[in-house]
Formats: C-alpha cells, sequence, structure tokens
C-alpha cells in the first residue's frame, strides 16, 4: 500500500521557537495533504487541508499565521508551528490519498509528538 | 456534521465479539474505519462505499446502511491486538480533494 512518512517523531523546543514538521508521499503523488492535531484521548481535529501549488485552506479557529503549511511538490507538504508556546504541545498527524486508485483511503504519517517547555 | 460512534467504550475478553456503530445526518458517499494504538498514528481497516463496494482486510468486517446514514464494524473472535481506538470516517460526496470527518472514537480493550 502507499506509504507516508512524517519527521521528525518526536521534538521537544522551547517557547517562542518554530518547529518544521515534513510529510511525504513516498510511493503516490498526493496533491492534497491533511493536518491534523490530536488531543490526548480525543479524536482527530483536522486543522487545514494542504494543496500542491495554492494555498492551504484552514478549518475554522486555527491560526493561519501560527501554523504555516507549505505544499511546494506533489511529494512534500510541511507544517510549520511558528513561536511556538506549551499550548501548542500535541500530536500533529499528516494524511494524504492516493486520488488515482479506485478506493481512496487515508494513509496517515506516523505522527509527532511536539513538545514545548 | 460529525458522525456519532457508540459506544464510547468497550472492554471485552479473548474471544469475545463486539460492534461499534458510526451514524451520520447527513446522507453519505463512503464510510472509513480506522483502529489507532496509543501514541501512534491510525490504521486503516475498511472503506465502504455508496452502492455496496467495500475493501478490507484482517478479521473485521464492516456494513453500510445507506438509507440509515450509517456503519457498523464488527469485530469478531476479539485478539489481543485489536485493543485501540477505533474512528469512522465520512464522505459526504464523491470527488477528488474531500476531506474525512472523523467520529469521537471507541475506546476498545481486549483482556486476556
Amino acid at each position: 500500500g502507499a506509504v507516508v512518512s512524517q519527521h521528525p517523531s518526536r521534538v521537544i523546543c522551547k517557547s517562542g521557537t518554530s518547529v518544521k514538521i515534513e510529510c511525504r508521499s513516498l510511493d503516490f503523488q498526493a496533491t492534497t495533504m491533511f493536518w491534523y492535531r490530536q488531543f490526548p484521548k480525543q479524536s482527530l481535529m483536522l486543522m487545514a487541508t494542504s494543496n500542491e501549488g495554492s494555498k492551504a485552506t484552514y478549518e475554522q479557529g486555527v491560526e493561519k499565521d501560527k501554523f504555516l503549511i507549505n505544499h511546494a511538490s506533489l511529494t512534500l507538504s510541511t507544517l510549520t508551528v511558528t513561536s511556538a508556546h506549551p499550548e501548542d504541545s500535541s500530536f500533529y498527524i499528516c494524511s494524504a490519498r492516493d486520488w488515482d486508485t479506485t478506493y481512496t483511503e487515508a494513509f496517515f504519517g506516523q505522527g509527532t509528538r511536539l513538545t514545548v517547555v | 456534521q460529525q458522525p456519532v460512534q457508540s459506544p464510547q467504550a468497550v472492554i471485552l475478553r479473548e474471544g469475545e465479539d463486539a460492534v461499534i456503530n458510526c451514524s451520520s445526518s447527513k446522507a453519505l458517499y463512503s464510510v472509513h474505519w480506522y483502529r489507532q494504538k496509543h501514541g501512534e498514528a491510525p490504521v486503516f481497516l475498511m472503506i465502504l462505499l455508496k452502492g455496496g463496494e467495500q475493501k478490507g482486510h484482517e478479521k473485521i468486517s464492516a456494513s453500510f446502511n445507506e438509507k440509515k446514514q450509517q456503519s457498523s464494524l464488527y469485530l469478531t473472535a476479539s485478539q489481543l491486538s485489536y485493543s485501540g481506538t477505533y474512528f469512522c470516517g465520512t464522505e459526504e460526496s464523491a470527488g477528488n480533494n474531500r476531506k474525512l470527518i472523523w467520529g469521537l472514537g471507541t475506546s476498545l480493550a481486549v483482556n486476556p
């Protein structure tokens, strides 16, 4: 099956710094990637839809200037958490779907555990 | 509209069966089922499409009642490895770049 690789898996950063998370589709072209945030024992909260070559579509309540998304190629999308604060600590997961196949299940990256200290 | 999952939590002994339901207030094009273990990303289980097609693997089955706008996931003869949180994701229409709307999850614990 298709593979989505997310890096890093864990990151600890100081308050006020920025963190970049990468999401790559390894064996298919992902024109669209989805970025989620997940708090402990809660569901996946969609933050934004990343579109290759165009601006990301953010969900209501998600700060565009704080969570910068770049989708420069068909296989790579990045999420940058700018000026991170402890309340940004969370599990961030990306997902992509291979629209060229009949059954378009969502493939998830491994997730990134962000801790802001 | 977020789908509603029930029950919220299930505790089983190994070998027992369980059913997890996912209901939507809107007409659905497809329903996806995933299992997530603590600290890991969700793993694909099943996809059920409008019209009856489905794709899945493992010893898990599911149904999709389009008229009732609901899906059920059947876990039979549960194994310890089935433990985790089960999420359903729904789509309301066909077409590329559509997003999945996720339920709140059902926590399943299988004990020896």
